[in-house]
């Protein structure tokens, strides 16, 4: 069984559109993540939900929006999609916050703006 | 700034090559390291937890050590297997859950 799962695994779009990538896990967390992965392999945290409140906000662009329906679920949506924001997003989820608690992540969902 | 860097940024073993892998780091108030490992097309996938300078942790060929600015990963008699990129991630600060990434090293190991 897959513990953190994303959809779409590819996504190829033309510039300006607007797009949502999913993410469930089935461990039972209370908090889940998304990071985003550049080209030279550097993965940044983007945002962070815990029990469905937001509790991390990085110097994000406005145009990502994260919702999380429940605990379960952490979605991203992307408006009026830039050349720059071609990379690889990854869902992580955790047993709670805190340093004792691993982070784990999905495989990823690669993102290409054409 | 809170910084974590590694090195090298890639590594050629012959398959029974010992070697080490650096992660230093530069941060306020530690609260723990992480070392993951991520294979092509996949997310990262966890390999250990240290807390405080001096511990260490093994699985396997691995063995991971912490001081108060670097981390190692040591790999004994690596297997081709083995290859992949690790990763190295501190958290750092209170009331944060946030994960600072180095920009990896990449394995290859040859048989």
């Amino acid at each position: 069984d897959t513990a953190v799962s994303q959809t779409p695994k590819y996504l190829v779009t033309q510039m300006g559109n607007d797009k949502s990538i999913k993410c469930e896990q089935n461990l039972g967390h209370d908090t889940m993540y998304w990071y985003k992965q550049d080209s030279k392999k550097f993965l940044k945290i983007m945002f962070s939900y815990n029990n469905k409140e937001l509790i991390i906000n990085e110097t994000v662009p406005n145009r990502f929006s994260p919702k999380s329906p429940d605990k379960a679920h952490l979605n991203l949506h992307i408006n009026s999609l830039e050349l720059g924001d071609s990379a690889v997003y990854f869902c992580a989820s955790s047993a709670g916050t805190g340093v004792r608690q691993p982070q784990h992540f999905g495989d990823g969902t690669r993102l290409s703006i054409l | 700034e809170d910084q974590v860097t590694q090195s090298p940024e890639a590594l050629r073993l012959q398959e029974g090559e010992s070697s080490s892998l650096n992660c230093s780091y530069t941060v306020s108030g530690l609260r723990g390291l992480f070392w993951y490992r991520q294979d092509p097309g996949k997310g990262p996938e966890f390999l250990f937890t240290l807390y405080s300078a001096g511990e260490e942790k093994e699985k396997e060929r691995l063995k991971a050590t912490l001081t108060k600015k670097e981390s190692f990963l040591h790999i004994t008699a690596p297997k081709p297997e083995d290859s992949a990129t690790y990763l190295c991630a501190v958290q750092a600060g209170y009331n944060t859950d946030k994960l600072i990434f180095g920009t990896g090293t990449r394995l290859q190991v040859f048989p």
